[in-house]
């Protein structure tokens, strides 16, 4: 059952226009969600969180949107750079307190120049 | 601050056999946790360690350990290797405080293939 999916595999956007990547949840307990951008070969790198209690945090370029209603989460670049291109995966925190990330399948972004 | 640290950074092994990756979590943190990552399964969670005892586990069989020490290192092991074990196994650290810091940061990982 794959509680955090991320629909698009792919995405692709030009050069300084804005880039959304989503991604929705299936556990309501979820209380912590975190974005991150992995290379090939690398670890994951981490770009931004979001409490459940919030709605947006704001990091220079990352913007990260939380509707709970909706289960669903978006992570906003403006304006996006070609050093952006990479597989972005969003994250959910599994329970209270504990070091377990569920996380989506991943969106490639590429970012033309 | 030096990142989280990961070794080998490479291995191959055969079936059967059995294998030890180790993490160096970033100075101060005191969680660590373990992922797998394969092309057809993404990052699955593997465990979590917090002050030398294992707080959280995933779905995975019992080949699969790890343990902590009192300086907050870490290592896993797989027993009896199979080939679709082969995979990038992922270290990820942070303060696992109640208050905050619930932000994992990563190794580099461990490429592993077994033949």
């Amino acid at each position: 059952d794959q509680q955090v999916k991320q629909n698009s595999p792919s995405l692709s956007v030009q050069e300084g226009r804005i880039s959304i990547l989503n991604c929705d949840y299936t556990n309501s307990m979820f209380d912590y969600f975190l974005w991150y951008k992995k290379y090939p070969a690398e670890g994951p790198t981490f770009l931004i969180s979001i409490s459940s209690i919030k709605d947006k945090n704001e990091d220079g370029r990352f913007t990260v949107f939380l509707n709970k209603s909706a289960k669903h989460l978006s992570l906003h670049i403006v304006p996006s750079q070609p050093g952006d291109s990479a597989v972005y995966f969003c994250a959910a925190r599994g329970s209270s307190n504990t070091g377990k990330l569920i996380f989506g399948q991943g969106t490639t972004l590429q970012v033309k120049p | 601050k030096a990142g989280v640290t990961q070794t080998p950074r490479y291995l191959i092994k055969t079936r059967g056999q059995q294998v030890t990756l180790s993490c160096s979590p970033i100075s101060g943190h005191r969680s660590v946790s373990w992922y797998q990552q394969t092309p057809g399964q993404g990052l699955q969670f593997l465990f979590e360690y917090f002050s030398e005892t294992q707080r959280n586990k995933g779905n995975f069989p019992g080949r699969f350990s790890g343990r902590q020490f009192s300086n907050s290192r870490s290592e896993m092991n797989v027993s009896t290797l199979e080939l679709g074990d082969s995979a990038l196994y992922l270290c990820a650290s942070s303060l696992g405080s109640t208050g905050g810091g619930h932000e994992q940061y990563f190794g580099p990982g461990t490429r592993l293939t077994v033949t």
